[in-house]
């Protein structure tokens, strides 16, 4: 079954720090990968994707992440947190393996940016 | 591209009454998506359409919902009769497949659905 795991719910970073946010999946053919940003009354806007290829991709606003396959995951960082970047973010994942178009959602973590 | 678009952005109504909730996808997505958030369980898939044919509605929670598209610019979500518990922010987000299955999905604003 497909699934997607993000272990913190909330993680505290002081402005300036690198950030990390984790995320794991679990697919049965090859995964294609997303990370989403939420802010306060909004849509889900899209960061980044892994499809193939490089497994360091760069997205959106600085933020970037690493494909590790043998760990199953796909952890969100950004090298030098902003205040602005405090939001929720969410892990999603399609399985390539999946004839239909199926998204798989994380609960999300609330990043909070410390002045 | 103004992106997805839904209307209300918020709708306050009393248990019992129909909702309809409103979604324009961004021109040439072939997939359109209805979610629902809430506190307690995070972000679920009610339905998804492709080429405007409903093609899993599993996450649908009762009888009361139900989604149409009747063309491939517009989709509404009712609810019949509301309840307390369907409160939540409703998200309709669109997206383009390519021949790789690598759409990303792109979110409207929510609507924001009070059932008093």
């Amino acid at each position: 079954a497909q699934s997607v795991a993000q272990p913190e719910d909330q993680v505290n970073v002081a402005e300036g720090n690198p950030l990390t946010v984790k995320c794991t999946y679990s697919v049965s053919g090859n995964p294609y990968l997303f990370w989403y940003v939420q802010y306060p009354n909004r849509g889900l806007q899209f960061l980044l994707k892994y499809i193939t290829g490089d497994n360091l991709v760069k997205g959106s606003y600085g933020f970037e992440a690493e494909f590790n396959k043998s760990q199953t995951s796909f952890h969100l960082k950004k090298p030098s947190a902003l205040v602005s970047d405090s939001a929720l973010y969410f892990c999603a994942v399609r399985d390539s393996a999946n004839t239909g178009n199926q998204f798989y959602f994380g609960t999300g973590t609330s990043l909070t940016v410390i002045p | 591209d103004a992106g997805v678009i839904q209307s209300p952005r918020h709708e306050v109504t009393e248990m019992g009454q129909e909702v309809t909730l409103r979604c324009k996808p961004i021109s040439g997505h072939d997939y359109l998506f209805w979610y629902r958030q809430t506190m307690m369980r995070g972000l679920e898939l009610l339905i998804y359409f492709n080429n405007n044919v409903p093609i899993d509605d599993s996450g649908m929670p009762e009888d009361r919902f139900s989604a149409k598209m009747p063309n491939a610019s517009f989709s509404t979500l009712k609810i019949q009769p509301s309840e307390p518990r369907d409160s939540a922010v409703y998200f309709c987000a669109s997206s383009h497949r390519t021949g790789k299955n690598t759409g990303e999905l792109f979110f409207g604003e929510g609507s924001r659905l009070t059932v008093l």
